[in-house]
């Protein structure tokens, strides 16, 4: 079966610091994988996506990145952290295109609160 | 724009009653999701709805699909405290390279008080 990890759960920084969070899947080959962050109380913004190994697009601009270097690992990066980037990051997988019913499966999360 | 707006946004419903989540989308789609989402967790799957009329259940929950009125519901059946979440639904916006892009509404915040 397939199971999707990220980490760290909780992360605490200050403004201006840099940012890693990692996502890995594990039971499946060529995901798709997505990032996502949730507002405190609110709904969930695409940030990333990726279809393959170094193929990335950014849905928001913002001062985040991310990266694909494993077929089955997703990092999200930022130089310089904001307090809007607080959030709860989630990171989710999918089949490649033409198999299953790309229902999007989330990983348990980050909390990252800037101060 | 693909838009999607859940209504409502909170409610609060007794054990034992019937209630139902609406779901509207701006553009054609036709692939829906629902999601539960428990206070401080990550996000559940509960139904993929692929085409019109589709309908799914799994126990006190019943969820629908009208492609033509660009709207789904999630039927609450004799609501029971375990049911208390947000739930989300989700909207395939086909995306760069067949990626399944989705477009998430806000969330209903569902209390089932006893």
């Amino acid at each position: 079966s397939q199971t999707i990890h990220q980490w760290p759960a909780t992360l605490v920084q200050p403004v201006g610091s840099p940012l890693s969070l990692e996502c890995t899947v594990e039971g499946t080959s060529n995901p798709n994988l997505y990032w996502y962050r949730q507002a405190a109380g609110r709904g969930l913004q695409l940030l990333f996506y990726s279809v393959g190994i170094g193929q990335i697009s950014s849905e928001v601009p913002q001062n985040l990145s991310a990266s694909r270097p494993q077929d089955r690992q997703f990092i999200l990066s930022s130089k310089k952290l904001l307090l809007s980037d607080s959030g709860f990051y989630l990171c989710a997988w999918s089949y490649g295109t033409g198999m299953g019913t790309d229902t999007q499966y989330f990983g348990p999360g980050t909390r990252l609160t800037v101060l | 724009e693909l838009k999607v707006e859940q209504n409502p946004l909170f409610l609060s419903m007794q054990e034992g009653k019937n209630y139902t989540i609406y779901c509207n989308y701006s553009t054609t789609s036709d692939r829906l999701y629902w999601y539960r989402q428990d206070p401080g967790k990550s996000l559940e799957s509960l139904f993929v709805l692929l085409s019109n009329g589709a309908v799914k259940q799994e126990g006190r929950l019943m969820a629908s699909l009208d492609t033509k009125a660009r709207l789904s519901t999630l039927h609450i059946t004799a609501a029971v405290h375990d049911l208390s979440a947000t739930y989300f639904c989700a909207v395939d916006k086909r995306g760069w390279g067949g990626s399944e892009k989705l477009v998430f509404g806000k969330g209903t915040k569902l209390t089932v008080n006893p």
